[in-house]
C-alpha cells in the first residue's frame, strides 16, 4: 500500500542554518503531497503542498518540490528561526480514491536553538 | 472562524473501561475525520464521514471502535473495551469535501492513558 518515510529526528540547529527535512514516498498513480506542521501545544496544519510533479509548493519561507522521478518531496528553508521548532509531517493523498484521506509519514522533531 | 473543537483534552482511563471522545468540526464542513496517533508516529486514519455518512472505516477496529456522526455535524468517537496499546491522541479533522484539493483543518487532539 501507499507509505511516506520520513528522515530521523531529532534535528537540532542554530538559528539562520539551512534546513532539510527528507520524505521520500511510496504509492501508485500520481498522489498529491503535503507538509504539516505541529507546534508544541498546537493542533496540526498544512504548511505547504503540490499535487503534481515538478511542482513547488511555498510557504513561511518553507518550499519543497514533488519530484516523481525520485519518489521525494522534501523540505527545506535558507534561514531557520527560533520560532519554526515544532514537529513536521510529510504526507500524500490517495490518487485514485481521492477521498482526502491522508496517509502520514512518522513526523521529524526540529529543535533550532539561538 | 472558530476551528475544529475536541474534547476532553486528557483522559486517563485502566484497561477494559470505555471511554468517548468528542468534535465539533468548523461550521460548513461536511466532510470529518477522526485520526489516532501513537507516539513517535504519524496520524492514521481511523473512519471518515462525508455528511452523517461513513466514506472510510477500513482501519477501525470495529470490535472496539465506533464512532457517529447523527446529524452530520458533532461526532463521537467511543472505545470499549480500551487496551494498552489504544493509548495515543486522538484528532479530529475537517475539510469542506472529501478531496485532496479541501485543506483539512485539525483539532488540538485528545490525549489518551490506557493504565
Amino acid at each position: 500500500g501507499d507509505s511516506v518515510t520520513q528522515m530521523e529526528g531529532p534535528v537540532t540547529l542554530s538559528e539562520e542554518a539551512f534546513l532539510t527535512i527528507n520524505c521520500t514516498y511510496t504509492a501508485t498513480g500520481y498522489p498529491s503531497l503535503f507538509w504539516y506542521v505541529q507546534y508544541p501545544g498546537e493542533g496540526l496544519q498544512l504548511l505547504l503542498k503540490a499535487t503534481k510533479a515538478d511542482d513547488k509548493g511555498s510557504n513561511k519561507g518553507f518550499e519543497a518540490t514533488y519530484r516523481k522521478e525520485t519518489t521525494s518531496f522534501h523540505l527545506e528553508k535558507g534561514s531557520v528561526q527560533v520560532s519554526d521548532s515544532a514537529v513536521y509531517f510529510c504526507a500524500l493523498s490517495d490518487f485514485f480514491k481521492d477521498t482526502g484521506k491522508l496517509i502520514f509519514g512518522q513526523g521529524t522533531t526540529l529543535q533550532v536553538k539561538p | 472562524e472558530a476551528g475544529v473543537a475536541q474534547s476532553p483534552r486528557y483522559k486517563i482511563i485502566e484497561k477494559r473501561q470505555s471511554v468517548a471522545f468528542w468534535c465539533n468540526p468548523i461550521s460548513g464542513h461536511a466532510t470529518l475525520y477522526w485520526y489516532q496517533q501513537i507516539l513517535g508516529q504519524g496520524p492514521k486514519l481511523l473512519i471518515q464521514f462525508q455528511n452523517n455518512g461513513v466514506v472510510d472505516d477500513s482501519q477501525l477496529p470495529k470490535d472496539r471502535f465506533s464512532a457517529e456522526r447523527l446529524k452530520g455535524v458533532d461526532s463521537t468517537l467511543k472505545i470499549q473495551p480500551a487496551k494498552l496499546e489504544d493509548s495515543a491522541v486522538y484528532l479530529c479533522a475537517s475539510s469542506l469535501g472529501a478531496s485532496a484539493n479541501n485543506e483539512q483543518f485539525f483539532g488540538p487532539g485528545t490525549r489518551l492513558t490506557v493504565l
